[in-house]
């Protein structure tokens, strides 16, 4: 088990909808990244928060918004849903200081949009 | 250009054997670079650092050629449980932790 934690598990939502995924990271950890995996696809970095700031963003419509919170537990907000948006939603947290440090993932939030 | 390419496969190796794939990388000025293994449906796990000098463990070794910017890794005596999906993973740089993943080797152990 890494610590983080992600919810929901499974979601399935209708296009144009809105959805709110959660992470909570591990212990410790002051950054957490967000990424996309598509089917067949490796994860694709959507945004980093770093101390509830955003620390560098992919190359992601704004319509994928984020927060962090003081706890470094994370929010990962899209609106507008399309159906392109169906993915695994990975959140990774670490204990970032300048340079790399290992990056944990949660299991993800399986994103179904119908 | 993607950041990281990689051939998807999938590479199907009998139990026993050995496999070893490569991939590359368009940053010239990448820091870091990793191989992460992804059990089916599950998340990404880091298996190994990879350095210039190659690195060893257990039966997986990795390597990085600079000059080319390619990396690679092979798996010897293939277990039934190393089927999984292998990804090739850089850091561009150290402003952040991004990680740039290619699209994983899809590796299927047979007994």
């Amino acid at each position: 088990e890494t610590g983080v934690t992600q919810s929901p598990t499974h979601l399935i939502k209708t296009r144009g909808q809105q959805v709110t995924l959660r992470c909570s990271s591990q212990s410790g950890h002051n950054t957490v990244s967000w990424y996309q995996q598509a089917l067949g696809q490796g994860p694709q970095f959507i945004f980093q928060y770093y101390r509830e700031e955003e620390n560098g963003r992919g190359n992601f419509p704004p319509r994928f918004s984020g927060l962090q919170f003081p706890n470094y537990s994370s929010e990962l907000n899209v609106n507008a849903l399309e159906l392109d948006d169906s993915a695994l939603y990975l959140c990774a947290s670490s204990f970032w200081t300048g340079t790399w440090s290992e990056a944990f993932f949660g299991q993800g939030t399986r994103l179904t949009v119908v | 250009r993607k950041e990281v390419e990689q051939d998807p496969g999938p590479f199907n190796v009998p139990e026993g054997a050995t496999v070893a794939f490569n991939c590359t990388y368009s940053n010239s000025a990448s820091q870091s670079f990793f191989w992460y293994r992804q059990d089916c449906r599950k998340e990404p796990k880091l298996l190994m650092s990879v350095y210039s000098s190659g690195n060893e463990d257990g039966r997986f070794t990795a390597q990085l050629n600079r000059a080319s910017q390619y990396i690679s890794l092979l798996i010897r005596d293939s277990k039934l449980s190393d089927s999984a999906t292998y990804l090739c993973v850089v850091l561009p740089d150290y402003g952040n932790n991004r990680l740039a993943f290619g699209k994983g080797n899809q590796v299927v152990v047979i007994p």
